[in-house]
């Protein structure tokens, strides 16, 4: 079955950085990969996703990146604000499987 | 609001006790998930159906039992669990796979989550 790994658990940066999380998958076949947030109380809410058949997507100061000869994509969130700490989810899944497998998640913390 | 919603938000059993988590989705969705989030493992997949039908048990113990009486709709029996099972447990669902290769929405929409402590 699919493996995702990611790093770093735990990250801390001053508001206005930016912040890189990474993930790798293990399964050559999965094709769709959703960044997640979740906040205190809150069930994760889809962020941005990625298809295998694109390189890189941006959504204003997020961005996801997508290496598939490598197996490994990231989730980059420029220009930080104390509202983007949360934790957050990276998962691979095929499109027609139903189902994604999640990294175990990063908890981001954003310094004002 | 996702349009998933879990009840109740919070509950608190002894071993011994039987009780429901119950979810309702309002996305006309056709495929529905259980997950169990802790400090151990962040995200857990439990069980899937796709149009009420289970289609994945991840080896979870019998004394969880889903039940999907239609594709609005997800229960998870619980009965004499363990303090192990303490842990928050989400529900999502999402578009079927066929409807995810007709390149519809792919995304899993989340609900809030069930705080269960175990005593």
């Amino acid at each position: 079955g699919e493996n995702v790994e990611q790093h770093p658990s735990t990250l801390s940066v001053q508001e206005g950085d930016s912040a890189v999380i990474k993930c790798t998958y293990s399964d050559s076949a999965s094709n769709y990969f959703p960044w997640y947030k979740q906040e205190l109380g809150k069930g994760p809410q889809l962020i941005i996703d990625i298809r295998s058949n694109v390189g890189e997507k941006k959504d204003q100061r997020i961005a996801v990146t997508l290496n598939k000869t490598a197996k490994h994509f990231s989730l980059h969130i420029t220009e930080t604000q104390p509202e983007d700490s949360a934790v957050y989810f990276c998962a691979a899944s095929r499109t027609n499987a139903g189902k994604s497998t999640f990294g175990d998640g990063t908890t981001l913390t954003v310094k004002p | 609001e996702t349009g998933v919603t879990q009840t109740p938000r919070h509950l608190v059993m002894g071993m011994t006790n039987k009780k429901s988590l119950k979810c309702e989705q309002h996305l006309g969705h056709n495929a529905m998930y259980w997950y169990k989030q802790s400090a151990k493992k962040p995200l857990e997949l439990m069980f899937v159906y796709n149009f009420k039908e289970q289609t994945e048990n991840n080896s979870v113990p019998s004394r969880f039992s889903p039940e999907c009486p239609n594709s609005s709709h997800l229960f998870l029996h619980l009965h004499t669990l363990q303090p192990e099972d303490s842990a928050l447990y989400l529900c999502a669902s999402s578009q079927d796979e066929w409807g995810r290769d007709r390149g519809m929405d792919y995304e899993q929409y989340f609900g809030p989550g069930t705080r269960l402590t175990v005593t």
